[in-house]
C-alpha cells in the first residue's frame, strides 16, 4: 500500500529550466493537492484539485501549473523556475474535500 | 486575518516529564482541526481530527483535545522515539474546497 507517491525526490535546477513533480496516489481518492514547505512559513497550498478535472489556485500559485491527469495522478509544473522556488513539495490527497490530507514524502527542489 | 499559531517552537523534555502542545487559530468558521506528526525528511503523518468543542481524541501517549480558540496536544510520558516536528491545521471557511491553513509547527525533542 504506497499512499501518496511523488518523483523525483531530489531534484536541482538551474534558474529559468523547466520541469514537472510527478505525484500519484492508489486510495481511490477524489481530492489532491500540492503544498510547499520553508522554513518559517509553514506549509503552504499552491494548487489543488477537489475531483477529476478540476484544478483551483491555492495561496501561492504564482509560477507553478498543474494537470490532474486522471483521478490517479496529478503533476505540477514549474515553467521558468526561480531561486525563489526552491522549497520542499509535498503531494496529498483526501478522499473528499475537508476530509483528512494524507501525504506523500516530499520533493527536494534547488534552484540555483 | 485567519491563522493557526502555535506554540513554543521548540520543547526539550527529559523521557516521561509530560508537557502539552499549544495550536490556537483565528478563523472564520471552523470544520476540523487537524494534528499531523512530522519526522525529519519525511511528509506529515496523520495523527488527529477534531471536529467540535470539547472533543478529545487519544492515540497511545498523544492526547488532543480542542476548546473555541486553540487546540492542545498532550503528551503523557514521552519517550525518544515522539521526538519530531508537530503541525496542527485547520480547515474552515464556506464551500467544500478541502484547503488547510497550517501552524509552523513545535519541534519536540525528548531525552533519554
Amino acid at each position: 500500500n504506497a499512499g501518496v507517491t511523488q518523483t523525483p525526490k531530489f531534484q536541482v535546477l538551474k534558474t529559468g529550466q523547466s520541469m514537472t513533480l510527478q505525484c500519484a496516489q492508489d486510495m481511490n481518492h477524489n481530492s489532491m493537492y500540492w503544498y510547499r514547505q520553508d522554513p518559517g512559513m509553514g506549509l503552504r497550498l499552491i494548487y489543488y484539485s477537489a475531483s477529476e478535472g478540476t484544478t483551483d489556485k491555492g495561496e501561492v500559485p504564482n509560477g507553478y501549473n498543474v494537470s490532474r491527469l486522471n483521478k490517479r495522478e496529478f503533476s505540477l509544473r514549474l515553467e521558468s523556475a526561480a531561486p525563489s522556488q526552491t522549497s520542499v513539495y509535498f503531494c496529498a490527497s483526501s478522499e473528499q474535500s475537508g476530509n483528512t490530507i494524507y501525504f506523500g514524502e516530499g520533493s527536494w527542489l534547488t534552484v540555483v | 486575518e485567519d491563522q493557526v499559531t502555535q506554540s513554543p517552537e521548540a520543547l526539550r523534555l527529559q523521557e516521561g516529564e509530560s508537557s502539552s502542545l499549544n495550536c490556537s487559530y483565528t478563523v472564520s468558521g471552523l470544520r476540523g482541526l487537524f494534528w499531523y506528526r512530522q519526522d525529519p525528511g519525511k511528509g506529515p503523518e496523520f495523527l488527529f481530527t477534531l471536529y467540535s468543542a470539547g472533543e478529545e481524541k487519544e492515540k497511545e501517549r498523544l492526547k488532543a483535545t480542542l476548546t473555541k480558540k486553540e487546540s492542545f496536544l498532550h503528551i503523557t510520558a514521552p519517550k525518544p522515539e515522539d521526538s519530531a516536528t508537530y503541525l496542527c491545521a485547520a480547515d474552515y471557511g464556506s464551500g467544500n474546497t478541502g484547503k488547510l491553513i497550517f501552524g509552523q509547527g513545535t519541534t519536540l525533542q525528548v531525552k533519554p
